[in-house]
């Protein structure tokens, strides 16, 4: 399997543009998460999915994110309008939930790099 | 309120040395703890998961142990590589919300040749 795949790894744009993650899960998992990534706060958990039904999304931090799981296989996340403060790495990651108790390893993809000037 | 701390913030050792990193959490009710590798410009790897139960768990050279009464883990890592150089994260999570994983903010390890 190649892992957790996300798209772009990369992206700089223009204050006020707006901006699509995209991610592929690896296949069989039942579980997907974007996390924001920043110096100061380190990681933070923005929505989870459940078989692609949003979850909890309390970690959004404002109207302008919004977040779809269309299938099992592909997830994004978008920001409009961006704003320089938005500047961080985006981690999307996935697991399989057996159980409220069971270890549920996650597994990140390599992230997305946003700079928004 | 639920946190976890991590120490130190960073540090620098010699390659071939031994090392251990701490974390302090005040989940509750504890459910387990994770400790992942994150490289430069990559994402976090899984390193070991331990439960309540669980007071050690070993991955290679990575050392986990867990005092679930102290709220207090360690990472060690035996006979450091350059390959080792990354940064450390402790991720707590709690029964009832699984899915909800309380991070530190890491610490960043430089080994040196």
């Amino acid at each position: 399997d190649a892992g957790v795949i996300q798209s772009p790894r990369h992206e700089v744009t223009e204050m006020g543009q707006e901006v699509t993650l995209r991610c592929k899960p690896i296949s069989g998992h039942n579980s997907l998460f974007w996390y924001r990534q920043t110096m100061m706060r380190g990681l933070e958990l923005l929505i989870y999915f459940n078989n692609n039904v949003p979850i909890d999304d309390s970690g959004m931090p404002e109207d302008r994110f919004s977040a779809k799981m269309p299938n099992a296989s592909f997830s994004t996340l978008k920001i409009q309008p961006s704003e320089p403060r938005d500047s961080a790495v985006y981690f999307c990651a996935s697991s399989f939930r057996a159980s409220e108790l069971a270890k549920n390893i996650q597994y990140f993809g390599a992230g997305t790099r946003l700079s928004v000037l | 309120k639920n946190q976890v701390e991590q120490s130190p913030q960073s540090l620098i050792i010699l390659e071939g040395k031994n090392c251990t990193l701490q974390c302090n959490y005040t989940v509750s009710p504890f459910s387990n703890l994770r400790w992942y590798k994150q490289d430069t410009g990559r994402g976090p790897v899984s390193l070991t998961i331990m439960t309540f139960s669980e007071n050690t768990k070993s991955n290679g050279r990575y050392t986990a142990t867990l005092d679930a009464d102290t709220k207090q883990s360690s990472l060690h890592i035996t006979a450091s590589q350059l390959s080792d150089s990354a940064s450390y994260i402790c991720v707590v999570s709690a029964l009832g919300g699984t899915y909800k994983y309380i991070f530190g903010t890491g610490t960043r390890l430089k080994v040196l040749a």
